[in-house]
């Protein structure tokens, strides 16, 4: 079975940092592309960024919103994908998923989410 | 960046009616269009993918629909688990883009 569990939200300053995580299971987490997708409080889904497998060089792509703030690594000997967020905005207010990419290319598993709250 | 336009953004259905909520591109997509079901505090959960391929485990009573910018999810008879929003999604190109929502709520 596919899990995908996320960990590491929490309450954040403005400008600060936070690193999410995401511990994959149940599938065999270096051959597929990542993406991570976020939720603000009572609004749709936004797509954060993507990171691509070993075969395609771990290369990245990411939103404008986040872009040059945000960074996305993958560690495949601990089946584990990574958000780090620095300076983080009140307006990145979120439930942060991680998702898999189908060898279709659509996502196909989601994790549950982390929330991450920029607050002073 | 391709804009995504469901419609309606919440409808009100009775247990058995047949729903369907419509998907616009804002440049042709091909067939890279997911349709995904969520519910309050839950993961979204893939219906469909390919515009028109059904996820496995998911009901026959799901369906899709449409290539090029336009693309429907039809629900065929409306049951109480199906009450959730509805999103659809391109992956055709960068940055994914995604629908507003469709909330369907019981009449």
């Amino acid at each position: 079975e596919v899990q995908l569990v996320e960990s590491g939200g929490g309450l954040v300053q403005p400008g600060g940092s936070l690193r999410l995580s995401c511990a994959a299971s149940g599938f065999t987490f270096s051959d597929h592309y990542m993406d991570w997708v976020r939720q603000a409080p009572g609004k749709g889904l936004e797509w954060v960024g993507r990171t691509r497998n070993k075969a395609n060089s771990y290369t990245t792509e990411y939103a404008a919103s986040v872009k040059g703030r945000f960074t996305i690594s993958r560690d495949d000997s601990k089946n584990s994908l990574y958000l780090q967020m620095n300076s983080l905005k009140t307006e990145d207010t979120a439930v942060y998923s991680c998702a898999r990419v189908s060898r279709s290319s659509d996502l196909d598993y989601w994790g549950q989410g982390t929330l991450v709250t920029v607050s002073s | 960046d391709i804009q995504m336009t469901q419609s309606p953004s919440s409808l009100s259905a009775s247990v058995g009616d047949r729903v369907t909520i419509t998907c616009r591109a804002s440049q042709g997509i091909n067939n890279y269009l997911a349709w995904f079901q969520q519910k309050p505090g839950k993961a979204p959960k893939s219906l469909i993918y390919a515009a028109s391929s059904l996820q496995s485990g998911v009901p026959s009573k799901f369906s899709g629909s449409g290539s090029g910018t336009d693309f429907t999810l039809t629900i065929s008879s409306l049951q109480p688990e199906d009450f959730a929003t509805y999103y659809c999604q391109q992956y055709k190109s960068y940055p994914l883009t995604f629908g507003g929502g469709t909330k369907v709520e019981i009449k």
